[in-house]
């Protein structure tokens, strides 16, 4: 089975553009989530869905960043107006809930802002 | 206070050494708890998990669960080479699905 599918790989945009991150969970899971790795701040959670639902969006920084998951097999985390502060890995990852299940990472996104 | 929270390191050890990995978190309800180790420009990978208090072993690791002192560790036996990388301790916050990560503790592991 294919396991977390992120899109692109790789990205390098002006400050100012419009970046949009794309992720096809395992099938069969039905919780995503969103990370966003740095050296300074290490992996912080996002937002997180289940069942297509966001659950809790506490850790999007601010408005400028949006997430969503229109079905079981997509979702997107967009951010808008960029900024070279956003420049970090962006990672997927699914699990099937309830609680306590493990969660399986794409491959990331590595996104660079100038 | 951070949830997860972990030595940042660098860990050395030699090889054929025990190397021991350290994290406390903060939310008492919490159930379930993961290792996951990550290579440089990898992504992170699962090791291990463990619900209950106690040990639980596999291969060469052991992980250890003390919810009483919210502590929970990662041994590795007969440590490699290979085994150079970067250990993340994950949390469930409460009883739900959200999955809080330490910022990791990078354990070297030399010939």
């Amino acid at each position: 089975d294919a396991g977390v599918i992120q899109s692109p790989r790789h990205e390098v945009t002006e400050m100012g553009q419009e970046v949009t991150l794309r992720c096809k969970p395992i099938s069969g899971h039905n919780s995503l989530f969103w990370y966003r790795q740095t050296m300074m701040r290490g992996l912080e959670l996002l937002i997180y869905f289940n069942n297509n639902v966001p659950i809790d969006d506490s850790g999007m920084p601010e408005d400028r960043f949006s997430a969503k998951m229109p079905n079981a097999s997509f979702s997107t985390l967009k951010i808008q107006p960029s900024e070279p502060r956003d420049s970090a890995v962006y990672f997927c990852a699914s699990s099937l809930a309830p609680n306590g299940n493990t969660i399986y990472f794409g491959e990331g996104s590595w996104l660079t802002v100038v | 206070q951070k949830e997860v929270e972990q030595n940042s390191g660098p860990l050395s050890v030699p090889e054929g050494a025990i190397a021991s990995l350290n994290c406390t978190y903060s939310d008492r309800g919490s159930q379930s708890f993961f290792w996951y180790r990550q290579y440089s420009g990898k992504s992170p990978e699962l090791i291990m998990f463990i619900y209950s208090n106690g040990d639980k072993e596999d291969g060469r690791f052991t992980a250890q669960l003390n919810k009483a002192s919210q502590y929970v560790s990662l041994l590795i036996r007969d440590s490699q080479p290979s085994d150079s990388a970067t250990y993340l301790c994950a949390v469930n916050i409460g009883q739900t699905d959200k999955l809080i990560f330490g910022t990791g503790t990078r354990l070297q592991v030399f010939p």
